[in-house]
């Protein structure tokens, strides 16, 4: 069946890197799109970014400059890095499965805290 | 981006009762809403997409309704299984973007 998993570190000091790892079963990298969207504490879902199925990136706007999306089909991992991280960056990071902008399938999320 | 607000953000009801949440559009997102449901532990679940169509294996005492800017999702005779936060995300353009959300609880 579908499934994503998160992986990464759970602290990361302030003005480090987050480097989030999604490891996915059920389907093709190649077939489907996956997202990255992360919740801070208490508060809405916000998109962040994607690995389209052809290999093509696109990111949130506000995010743009810190953060890169890539993938490796042979392990079946699309990895998140956010440089820069602050306080603010704390939250818990979904990685996700869409069809058109639909998101069909997610994972657990994995609570990231941006601390020192 | 379209801005996507939920009401009420917070729900209080009680077993078998219907309860409905309703999501509005900053503007026109012709019939291109999804509703999720969000529980502690669990992966976020898709239950409609295109403001009506069930997800597989979703039951039907979820419904969705709406087009253009505001839209509602109702569920009928409440199970205990359904209390938890509720989200809307439009996906008619991008970037995708969803309201902040309505907590169902147990009253």
């Amino acid at each position: 069946q579908v499934q994503l998993k998160e992986s990464g570190p759970g602290l990361v000091q302030p003005s480090q890197t987050l480097s989030l790892t999604c490891t996915v079963s059920g389907f093709s990298l190649t077939s489907y799109n996956v997202h990255w969207v992360r919740q801070p504490p208490g508060k809405g879902l916000e998109w962040m970014g994607r690995m389209r199925y052809n290999g093509d990136t696109s990111y949130n706007s506000a995010l743009k400059s810190r953060l890169s999306i890539s993938r490796d089909t042979s392990k079946n991992q699309v990895f998140l890095k956010m440089n820069s991280l602050q306080t603010d960056d704390t939250g818990t990071y979904y990685c996700t499965r869409s069809i058109l902008w639909v998101f069909d399938y997610w994972g657990q999320g994995v609570m990231v805290t941006v601390s020192s | 981006d379209v801005q996507m607000t939920q009401s009420p953000y917070n729900l209080a009801a009680s077993p078998g009762e219907s309860v409905s949440i309703n999501c509005k559009a900053s503007k026109s997102i012709s019939k291109y809403l999804a509703w999720y449901q969000q529980k502690p532990g669990k992966a976020n679940k898709l239950l409609i997409y295109d403001g009506s169509t069930l997800q597989s294996g979703i039951p039907s005492r979820f419904s969705g309704s709406g087009s253009g800017t505001d839209f509602t999702l109702t569920i009928r005779s409440l199970e205990p299984e359904d209390f938890g936060l509720y989200y809307c995300q439009q996906h008619n353009e991008y970037p995708p973007t969803f309201g902040g959300g309505t907590k169902l609880e147990l009253k």
